[in-house]
């Protein structure tokens, strides 16, 4: 099946620096791609949905000068945390989907801890 | 305004049991009914989805009921395993506009007992 990988799955960054996690779509082209936070034992928070050659869509109260989303090309977008703080160490989860399909592979996760 | 109501929040089944997840929406543009399970500490994976236009679909130990008229999706888990122990997400989405992305539910945590 379809595979959507992340990269790092573990980082540990140090408060003020900024950090990039990258989604790469490995047998698709990716039109759209999609990133979520989530907390322990919480659902997944959408942040922002990520259109190849175009600027993200950003979902309300998410800082988009803080987290920024790069679509450069159809397999690979990047989401890079500015400015690090303790408050963002979460798990950071991205999402493909192929076409305007209805299925949406999901990659394996980034555990960000900022310290 | 809540979108996706997800029940119960946790679940504790014994093995061979019947493991049933619950799913209400308000939103009556969704039109694809996914079940997520994500195991911990990695992303979500797709366990079986159902289109408006059935009323249920199985695969395997997993079978999704879909009543319309209520707003309500269900996830029926047959002989459950130790294996299943998981979170499940009903994750419903629509073709267009504010639906277009999924919309998770808060989550089931389910432990099978061997």
């Amino acid at each position: 099946g379809a595979v959507v990988s992340q990269h790092p799955s573990r980082v540990i960054c140090k408060s003020g620096t900024s950090v990039k996690i990258e989604c790469r779509s490995l047998d698709f082209q990716a039109t759209t791609m999609f990133w979520y936070r989530q907390f322990p034992k919480q659902s997944l928070m959408l942040m922002a949905t990520s259109n190849e050659g175009s600027k993200a869509t950003y979902e309300q109260g998410v800082e988009k000068d803080k987290f920024l989303i790069n679509h450069a090309s159809l397999t690979l977008s990047t989401l890079t945390v500015t400015s690090a703080h303790p408050e963002d160490s979460s798990f950071y989860i991205c999402s493909a989907r192929a076409g305007e399909g209805n299925t949406i592979y999901f990659g394996e996760g980034s555990w960000l801890t900022v310290v | 305004q809540q979108q996706v109501k997800q029940s119960p929040q946790s679940l504790i089944v014994q093995k061979g049991g019947i493991s049933i997840i619950n799913c209400a929406y308000e939103n009556t543009a969704f039109d694809y009914f996914p079940w997520y399970q994500q195991f911990p500490g990695k992303g979500p994976a797709l366990l079986i989805a159902i289109r408006p236009d059935v009323s249920e679909k199985k695969e395997g130990r997993f079978t999704i009921s879909f009543n319309k008229s209520a707003k309500q999706f269900s996830l029926h888990i047959m002989d459950s395993q130790p294996g299943d122990s998981a979170t499940y997400f009903c994750a419903p989405k629509g073709p267009s506009g504010s639906a277009r992305q999924l919309t998770f539910g808060s989550g089931t945590q389910l432990t099978v007992l061997p």
